[in-house]
């Protein structure tokens, strides 16, 4: 298995550019999220989904958008980069155990995005 | 709202002497408590998690956790620790059945021959 698989690895962007991060698993799992890690910061939740067609917004949500059309895939996107995007992003995935399960996650590789 | 406290930034530790990354919590509830390693340039990998039951968690690699709920804590712990350990750890947090979990800031972990 792949697990969950990031792309690009590395990204420089100038301010006001967009693109989108993707995300990608194929271990069949409903719940997916992204974080992004900054030093001293620790990993902050950016927005996740827990099915196809569900998004919702994290602790740090604003400037990305999500949609999620497929159970696979669960794309970042930035609309008008700013230089406090710059980071690193990780996308993770899990498949939900239940009201009283721990939710063990997958994380992808990691994005390393800079924002001139 | 919950959250989680690692107060030390920085661990130096001795090759083969044993080794602690301090872990404190504050969650509503019963606690799901994990532990993750990131290598270099790499994502987060599990480590170990308590659910319930006995205080003392083992987990991959040789690593243990021990479960303190009347000081809220959560600390890593290795006997024996090896060069290879030296990594940035993460103590996370969440409630039963939670995906959301709140992070720590890490600490990294310098284990020196």
């Amino acid at each position: 298995n792949a697990g969950v698989t990031q792309t690009p690895k590395f990204q420089v962007l100038k301010t006001g550019q967009s693109m989108t991060l993707q995300c990608a698993q194929d271990m069949n799992h409903e719940y997916m999220s992204w974080y992004r890690q900054d030093p001293g910061m620790g990993l902050r939740l950016i927005h996740y989904s827990v099915g196809a067609g569900i998004t919702d917004q994290g602790e740090v949500p604003n400037g990305y958008n999500v949609s999620r059309s497929t159970t696979e895939d669960f794309p970042l996107r930035l609309l008008s980069a700013a230089p406090s995007q710059t980071s690193v992003y990780f996308c993770a995935s899990t498949k939900p155990q239940g009201a009283h399960g721990a939710n063990v996650l997958t994380f992808g590789a990691g994005s390393r995005l800079t924002v001139l | 709202a919950q959250s989680v406290a690692q107060p030390e930034d920085q661990v130096n530790v001795a090759e083969g002497n044993p080794l602690t990354v301090k872990c404190t919590y504050s969650v509503s509830g019963n606690p799901y408590l994990f532990w993750y390693v990131q290598y270099p340039n790499r994502g987060l990998q599990f480590l170990l998690k308590y659910i319930t039951g006995d205080n003392l968690v083992k987990g991959s690699y040789g690593f243990e956790a021990e479960f303190n709920k009347s000081q809220t804590s959560f600390h890593l712990k290795k006997p024996s620790a090896l060069v290879s350990d030296s990594a940035l750890y993460f103590c996370a947090a969440g409630g039963a059945g939670s995906y959301q979990l709140t992070f720590g800031k890490g600490t990294k972990l310098s284990v020196i021959p």
